[in-house]
């Protein structure tokens, strides 16, 4: 169990450009989760995925933002456009649901991707 | 999921019992109370969760209230390495649409004192 990993942890840009984050969760895990965390606060969801299918996505993730986990295992979040407030950590999350009974499911989190839109 | 509440920040020394409490006044009966924690430039982690019952692992114990408005955390011999914000999480037994996301509040910082 290596754990989950992202890349890159930090990165720098300028507004308007564009950015891609990616997430390797743990080895047979079937559920991906995004998180974006902002200084001072808890973690707050975007999106997730059971396998490959994109199940929710929150009212955060705006046009600008994408993700996909094309064949189940990593997934990529991208930023278009990027604003200043995009400028945020962004936590991946992987947990192997096994049943409906949420004390079987435990998310693991990544060490996160830190943001700057200069 | 129920609204929780905790204090901003604590301060506990080293060696010592540390007891992190949570208000979830407004719990369900099939909602579970979960503790995360979030040491600096690292990602969530999970500790320990409980329904009605005391709890007790490797890392941590929790106490819930009889009926259940309110918990404790105890780290029973805190350790510089604890020093982390700690995130009390309400979450609904059956996993169903919806419900798959851990909704976090602000948490409380916890600082141990060498």
């Amino acid at each position: 169990d290596t754990g989950v990993s992202q890349d890159p942890r930090h990165k720098i840009t300028k507004r308007g450009q564009n950015v891609t984050f990616r997430c390797d969760p743990i080895s047979e895990h079937n559920r991906l989760y995004w998180y974006r965390q902002t200084l001072g606060q808890g973690p707050e969801f975007l999106t997730y995925f059971q396998n490959e299918a994109q199940l929710e996505k929150s009212r955060l993730l705006s046009d600008r933002f994408s993700a996909e986990r094309p064949k189940g295992s990593f997934s990529t979040l991208e930023i278009q456009r990027t604003e200043q407030g995009d400028s945020a950590m962004y936590l991946c999350a992987s947990s192997l649901r096994r049943s409906v009974d949420v004390t079987q499911e435990t998310q693991y989190f990544g060490p996160g991707t830190r943001l700057l839109v200069l | 999921d129920a609204k929780t509440t905790q204090p901003p920040s604590m301060d506990c020394a080293e060696g010592r019992a540390a007891n992190l409490p949570c208000n979830h006044s407004t719990i369900s009966g099939n909602e579970y109370v979960y503790w995360y924690r979030q040491i600096h430039s690292q990602g969530p982690q999970y500790i320990i969760h409980g329904l009605k019952n005391n709890e007790t692992n490797e890392m941590a114990s929790l106490i819930i209230t009889e009926d259940r408005k309110s918990s404790t955390l105890i780290l029973p011999h805190a350790t510089l390495s604890d020093t982390a914000v700690y995130y009390c999480i309400v979450r609904v037994g059956r996993l169903d649409f919806g419900n798959e996301k851990l909704t976090f509040g602000t948490g409380t910082r916890l600082t141990i004192i060498p």
